[in-house]
Parts: structure tokens; sequence; C-alpha cells
């Protein structure tokens, strides 16, 4: 079945840039969107953004100015890149994939596969 | 309005039922999804669409939605089903995607 693994460095130092890449497996990349969500210690779930297959992106409000997410297709993987980071941005930062669908004349989405999610940790 | 509101913190008797409510304007025009949280694992989706429930996901869990509220409804609540549960949807622009800050379930 299809399986996300994150990956990525598990401590990035205040100021400098996160990266963190999404892995699919078992599946294709295409034909969904495919998020980041985070996870703040004991607090709730926060969307940072999504990109569809296409590369079309859309990111959350909030985040918008320090936030880039890329998709690469050939290797089936998608990936986030947060600038300037600090404290505050210490989470386990999970990626997801979004379906969709629609019942008369409502929409939804829903995050149906999540990968198990990593700890990042922004310390000097 | 981005904003989903839900309530803090409900507990209901082991076999009872229970109903968490999420509210928000984009309601009124997208259906809220649900997801089950237990510590230290990844959140799992329950209810998504009008009521429609994963693969695995026991009959128990329901969702329905009036006005601006969506509600997921656990019936006969069973201890295991004591988590947090998020309602997630799209915000009135459709464009971005918002959580609810959550909803502790105690099994008592």
């Amino acid at each position: 079945q299809v399986q996300l693994q994150e990956s990525g460095p598990g401590l990035v130092k205040p100021s400098e840039t996160l990266s963190l890449t999404c892995t699919v497996s078992g599946g294709s990349i295409s034909s969904y969107y495919w998020s980041w969500i985070r996870q703040a210690p004991g607090k709730g779930l926060e969307w940072i953004g999504y990109i569809y297959y296409s590369g079309s992106t859309n990111y959350n409000p909030s985040l918008k100015s320090r936030v880039t997410i890329s998709v690469d297709t050939y290797n089936n993987q998608f990936s986030l890149k947060m600038t300037s980071v600090t404290a505050a941005d210490t989470a386990v930062y999970y990626c997801v994939r979004e379906s969709s669908g629609k019942y008369s004349r409502w929409s939804y989405w829903y995050f149906d596969l999540w990968g198990r999610g990593t700890l990042i940790t922004v310390s000097s | 309005s981005s904003e989903l509101t839900q309530d803090p913190a409900v507990s209901v008797a082991l076999g009872q039922t229970v109903r968490i409510t999420c509210q928000g304007d984009s309601l009124r025009s997208y259906y809220a999804s649900w997801y089950q949280q237990k510590p230290g694992q990844a959140p799992v989706l329950v209810i998504y669409g009008r009521d429609n429930r994963p693969s695995g996901i026991p009959d128990r869990f329901s969702g329905s939605t009036s006005g601006n509220t969506a509600s997921l409804t656990i019936t006969g609540a069973l201890a295991e089903d004591e988590a947090e549960y998020y309602c997630n949807s799209r915000d009135s622009s459709g464009d971005h995607s918002v959580f609810g800050a959550g909803t502790k379930v105690t099994v008592l």
C-alpha cells in the first residue's frame, strides 16, 4: 500500500533553513494534493501548505513568506523548505496526502494518508 | 472567516454517546473532515465528506453538518476512543486548509 516517509535533519539552528523531503512509496504522486502539517509539542495541528502534483501550490498565510513546497514527480517525492526558523518552529512535521470529492454542491477535502512524522528541533 | 471552533474537552461514560462539534463560517460551503489522534501517534482520518468512514473505521463513528456546525458522533464509546479529535476544512476562499484546536475526549 502507499506509504509516506519524512526525512531530514532533526536539529536546525535558529535563523537557518529547515529542509524536509517526503518519499511516496507504493503508489504514484500523480493526481493528488500533497501537504505538510506540523504540530508543536503539546499543541494542535497546523497546516503549512500543499502542492498539487502538477506543481501548483498554496500556503498558510501566516507562514507564506518563509515556506516553499516543491515536487519531484520523477523520484515520487515532495519537499518543504522553511527559512529563518526560530524556536517556535520546533514541531513534529508530517507529510500528508490530501484527497478531494464533491457531493451535490458541497466540495470536500480530507487528509487520508499520513507519514509517521519527524521531530524538528530548532536550537543552537 | 478562517477559524474552526471546537470545545476543548468532553467526557463520556463507557458505552454512551458523545457528540463533538466544530463551528465555522466555511462549513456552510465545505464539509469537514475529522481526525483522531492518540498520544505519540500520527492523526488518523475517521470521517470525511457528507458522512464517510475510511476502511477500518468502526461504524460507531458518524458525521453530520447543520448550518455552520459540523459534528462527530461516537455512539457507544469504547475506552479505545479516548483521544484528541480535530476537525478540518478549507477556509471560505477554498484555498487554504484550517484545523480546529482539537477536543480531548475522555471515556469514563
